[in-house]
C-alpha cells in the first residue's frame, strides 16, 4: 500500500522568502505524485503532478517540485513567497491498482508580511 | 457544468437522522471519488466509481455509509443514523478515464454538522 508523509503541519515564512514544503512517499511500485492547494472554504486545486516524465515539475503560481526516487521525496518549493500563497497544501500519491489518491495530512502555510 | 458541483454546501442535522449529499461531476468524466476531511485532518478516501465497474468501497468507515452513481453521472453519498463523529467536510472529485487518480477536479465540498 502507498502512503504519504508531510513533515510539518504548519510552516511560516516571510513574504519574499523561500517556501519549502516537505513530502515523502512510500510505494512498492513507481508512483504518480501530486501537490494540491486548498484555500479557506474551498475545494482542492491541483498545483502540479509527476507522472514519470521529467523529475523537476513546474506548476501554477510559481511552484515546482522535484521527484527524488533515492530519497522517496517530492518536496514543493517556491523561490519567493507571496501573501496570496497562504493556504493548506496537500501531497498525494496514486499507484496502479489503487486508483484513488492517498493524501498526506496537509501543511498549513502562513506568510508573514 | 464547468466544474464539480456539490450540494448542499452546508448541512446541519440531528444525531440519528439520515442525510444525502449530492455530487454533480464534470461532464464526460468517468471517474468519481468521495473523500472526507475532518477538522485538522487530511483527506480520507471513502469510495471510487469508474464507469460501469463495481465501485471501490474500501474506504467507507461503516455500513451506515453508502453511495451510488446513477447513469454514470450524478452521485449521492448517504449517511444513515448520523453520529457526531460524522461531522466533516465531504469532498467529491472527478477525473477523466482510468488515469491513476490523476488530475482529479474537486468540488467545494459539503460541510456536515451533526448536533
Amino acid at each position: 500500500a502507498q502512503s504519504v508523509t508531510q513533515l510539518g503541519s504548519h510552516v511560516s515564512v516571510s513574504e519574499g522568502a523561500l517556501v519549502l514544503l516537505r513530502c515523502n512517499y512510500s510505494s512498492s511500485v513507481p508512483p504518480y505524485l501530486f501537490w494540491y492547494v486548498q484555500y479557506p472554504n474551498q475545494g482542492l486545486q491541483l498545483l502540479l503532478k509527476y507522472t514519470s516524465a521529467a523529475t523537476l515539475v513546474k506548476g501554477i503560481n510559481g511552484f515546482e517540485a522535484e521527484f527524488k526516487k533515492s530519497e522517496t521525496s517530492f518536496h514543493l518549493t517556491k523561490p519567493s513567497a507571496h501573501m496570496s500563497d497562504a493556504a493548506e497544501y496537500f501531497c498525494a500519491v496514486s499507484v496502479p491498482g489503487r486508483r484513488a489518491l492517498t493524501f498526506g495530512s496537509g501543511t498549513r502555510l502562513q506568510v508573514q508580511p | 457544468g464547468a466544474g464539480v458541483s456539490q450540494s448542499p454546501s452546508n448541512k446541519v442535522t440531528e444525531k440519528g437522522k439520515d442525510v444525502e449529499l449530492r455530487c454533480d461531476p464534470i461532464s464526460g468524466h468517468t471517474a468519481l471519488y468521495w473523500y472526507r476531511q475532518s477538522l485538522g485532518q487530511g483527506l480520507e478516501f471513502l469510495i471510487y466509481f469508474q464507469g460501469n465497474s463495481a465501485p471501490d468501497k474500501s474506504g467507507l468507515p461503516s455500513d451506515r455509509f453508502s453511495a451510488e452513481r446513477t447513469g454514470g453521472s450524478v452521485s449521492t453519498l448517504t449517511i444513515q443514523r448520523t453520529q457526531q463523529e460524522d461531522s466533516a467536510v465531504y469532498l467529491c472529485a472527478s477525473s477523466l478515464g482510468q488515469g491513476q487518480g490523476g488530475e482529479a477536479f474537486f468540488g467545494q465540498g459539503t460541510r456536515l454538522t451533526v448536533v
